[in-house]
């Protein structure tokens, strides 16, 4: 069975722009879930998304935004990028009804 | 608060010696307990779970992790390490297991 995928892997953005990641689970997991991880910060809880809705949020500002489709493919948005929002982003996915993660390999973000 | 602590930020250790790396978590009921390994530039591999049951578990690479509700701890461990074993080492605590608190991490270094 393929892993988690994530699209672009990296992406490099200006201060101000917004930008769109890509998460496709693997397949048969409705589950997906967004993290952040940073070297000061570490890896933080972003959002989490089943059957099309959200079910856990994070404490991040509105700037950061989810969504699902139908066939559990999930993206998130950055907008008014800031420096600060440079980072290794992060989608895992669960099989359903069993609450582990399988980690995509990320899409590293750097805003100049 | 809920939180998770690795007091080990970096931990070096002779190949073929023995392991343990420790997490020590703070929250209102046992949670669900992941230990994850992040090699560099890549996503998070799963390497072990505790939901319930037997406290002591066995995971991928020959990893196993001992639950301790008395000390709110779930350390983990490994007889013998192997180069390949050198990595960063998160340990992740999570209510629901969908929504998941990290440790900062563990960097393990293998020397020869």
């Amino acid at each position: 069975k393929a892993g988690v995928t994530q699209t672009p892997r990296y992406l490099i953005k200006t201060r101000g722009q917004q930008v769109t990641l890509s998460c496709s689970p693997i397949s048969g997991h409705r589950s997906v879930s967004w993290y952040q991880q940073t070297p000061g910060q570490g890896l933080q809880f972003l959002f989490e998304y089943f059957s099309e809705t959200q079910r856990n949020k994070g404490n991040f500002p509105g700037r950061f935004s989810g969504r699902q489709f139908s066939n559990s493919r999930s993206e998130m948005n950055v907008s008014t990028l800031e420096l600060g929002d440079s980072a290794l982003y992060l989608c895992a996915s669960s099989p359903p009804d069993w609450p582990e993660q399988y980690f995509g390999p990320g899409t590293r973000l750097t805003v100049t | 608060a809920q939180s998770v602590t690795q007091p080990d930020i970096h931990i070096t250790v002779s190949e073929g010696a023995s392991l343990e790396l420790r997490c020590n978590y703070s929250y209102g009921a046992t949670p669900y307990l992941f230990w994850y390994v992040q090699s560099p530039g890549q996503g998070l591999q799963l390497l072990l779970k505790y939901f319930s049951g037997d406290t002591l578990v066995q995971g991928i690479k020959g990893f196993e992790a001992e639950f301790k509700r008395s000390q709110s701890s779930f350390n983990l461990r490994k007889p013998s390490v192997h180069w390949s074993d050198a990595a960063e080492y998160f340990c992740a605590v999570g209510d629901s297991g969908y929504a998941l608190n990290f440790g900062k991490g563990t960097s393990l270094l293998v020397t020869p």
